[in-house]
């Protein structure tokens, strides 16, 4: 089966820095990468995919990066804020399989 | 829309008690729905697929006499944590898949958060 494997555990930066969060995975048949936000105590919201056919996508100050070949992605946050403070996971999927989460990451943004 | 509510969003049992805890999706239809345990710190970890109308999906190490999943109509699963002890306390969420929308994006629910005495 799929393997997820996620880092950092945990992110410590200043506000206004950039954080990257880093995802590999096992399948080469895996075509969907979400990322996922959990606040504490909160469910897991959706807060940007990709799809194997596309490289690269952004939604404001955030970013996901994909590359088959190496079989990795990654999670772009710029100009963080405090409110960026959560546990980020990965997951990966193919067609109408169910999901594959990383372990996640905890990013800590400090004023 | 895609939304999904669990009840209840807290609850506190004695040992040997069970409980029920429910999924639904409010504005739409899910054949499938997921069950999931996070304990403090870590991530998802699938308990099972429930899937409308028949026998739901366990995976491997999980009791389905233990944790009972009945999804009997497109838009409410239940879980039922059978003779619950303290090792069952967790974090429990449920998401389903808007099977009408493209793609395998997930909707999680808000969690149950399940503390046994």
């Amino acid at each position: 089966g799929e393997n997820v494997e996620q880092h950092p555990s945990t992110l410590s930066v200043q506000e206004g820095d950039s954080a990257v969060i880093k995802c590999t995975y096992s399948d080469s048949a895996s075509n969907y990468f979400p990322w996922y936000k959990q606040e504490l105590g909160k469910r897991p919201q959706l807060i940007i995919d990709i799809r194997s056919n596309v490289g690269e996508k952004k939604d404001q100050r955030i970013a996901v990066t994909l590359n088959k070949t190496a079989k990795h992605f990654s999670l772009h946050i710029t100009e963080t804020q405090p409110e960026d403070s959560a546990v980020y996971f990965c997951a990966a999927s193919k067609g109408s399989y169910i999901p594959t989460f990383g372990r996640g990451t905890s990013l800590i943004v400090h004023p | 829309g895609a939304v999904v509510s669990q009840h209840p969003s807290r609850v506190i049992c004695k040992s040997g008690t069970s409980v029920k805890i429910e999924c639904r999706s409010l504005d739409f239809q899910a054949t499938t729905m997921f069950w999931y345990r996070q304990f403090p710190k870590q991530s998802l970890m699938l308990m099972a697929t429930s899937n409308e109308g028949s026998k739901a999906t366990y995976e491997q190490g999980v009791e389905k006499d233990k944790f009972l999943i009945n999804h009997a109509s497109l838009t409410l699963s239940t879980l039922t944590v059978t003779s619950a002890h303290p090792e069952d306390s967790s974090f429990y969420i449920c998401s389903a898949r808007d099977h009408t929308r493209t793609g395998n994006e997930q909707f999680f629910g808000p969690g149950t958060r399940l503390t046994v005495l």
